[in-house]
């Protein structure tokens, strides 16, 4: 089945540390993307990437770094100077043709401890 | 900056009723995309209708539908017969053609009443 996965489904993290949340997409889609969402709120992307080895900020990119060094793959990486990390995070990929439909991962809980 | 706007926070609808989502956007472009996606309990996200700026008729999926009001910038989402599992945090979202970035308002909470 073609689809996307985000590992883990929870993760908890003591403050100071850095945590990498994994995306993966079989779709064969050329964009991933990441958004944060809080309660009450709507999603705000944090980076995203159209090709391998390119990858653009979002609106929310401090405290966080990625890398895209396959076309399959979009690891997001929760550094320690995110003041505020507790939040669900959603992994996205577009396969940039005319339908412009984002499909969505089921998404990682992160808690700092 | 474009900005999507979904005014009610929360709402409720008796099964079998219809229920009507309001959204609006402002953009200074005329080519555009709009999606209504739907976050049931599981957190996933699940699209549910999209719409073109350039198409006149508005989409229809079954039992959703939307009513685009290009010039008032207004995209509301009809849900018809509501059924126990339409329950879900809807979400609106504006996507500029060609670009990247999908901007989305802060969703409504519907609640079926059985």
């Amino acid at each position: 089945d073609g689809g996307i996965t985000q590992s883990p489904k929870y993760l908890f993290r003591k403050e100071g540390q850095n945590v990498t949340l994994s995306c993966e997409q079989n779709l064969n889609h050329d964009a991933m993307y990441w958004y944060r969402q809080d309660p009450g709120q709507g999603l705000r992307l944090i980076y995203y990437s159209q090709i391998v080895n390119d990858f653009q900020k979002g609106d929310i990119a401090e405290g966080y770094s990625v890398s895209r060094e396959k076309k399959e793959s979009f690891p997001l990486t929760v550094t320690s100077a995110q003041k505020n990390p507790t939040a669900f995070y959603l992994c996205a990929s577009m396969d940039g043709g005319s339908y412009n439909e984002q499909f969505f991962g089921p998404g990682t809980r992160l808690t700092v401890l | 900056a474009q900005t999507v706007t979904q005014s009610q926070p929360e709402m409720s609808v008796q099964e079998a009723e219809t229920v009507t989502l309001s959204c609006t956007y402002d953009t200074s472009e005329s080519d555009y995309y709009l999606f209504w996606y739907k976050q049931p309990p599981s957190r996933q996200m699940i699209l549910v209708i999209r719409q073109e700026a350039y198409k006149q008729q508005n989409a229809t999926e079954n039992r959703f539908s939307v009513n685009f009001q290009k010039a008032a910038k207004s995209f509301s989402l009809k849900i018809s017969d509501s059924q126990l599992g339409d329950a879900a945090m809807y979400f609106c979202a504006y996507q500029i053609q060609g670009a990247q970035k999908l901007v989305f308002g802060q969703g409504t909470r519907l609640t079926i009443n059985p």
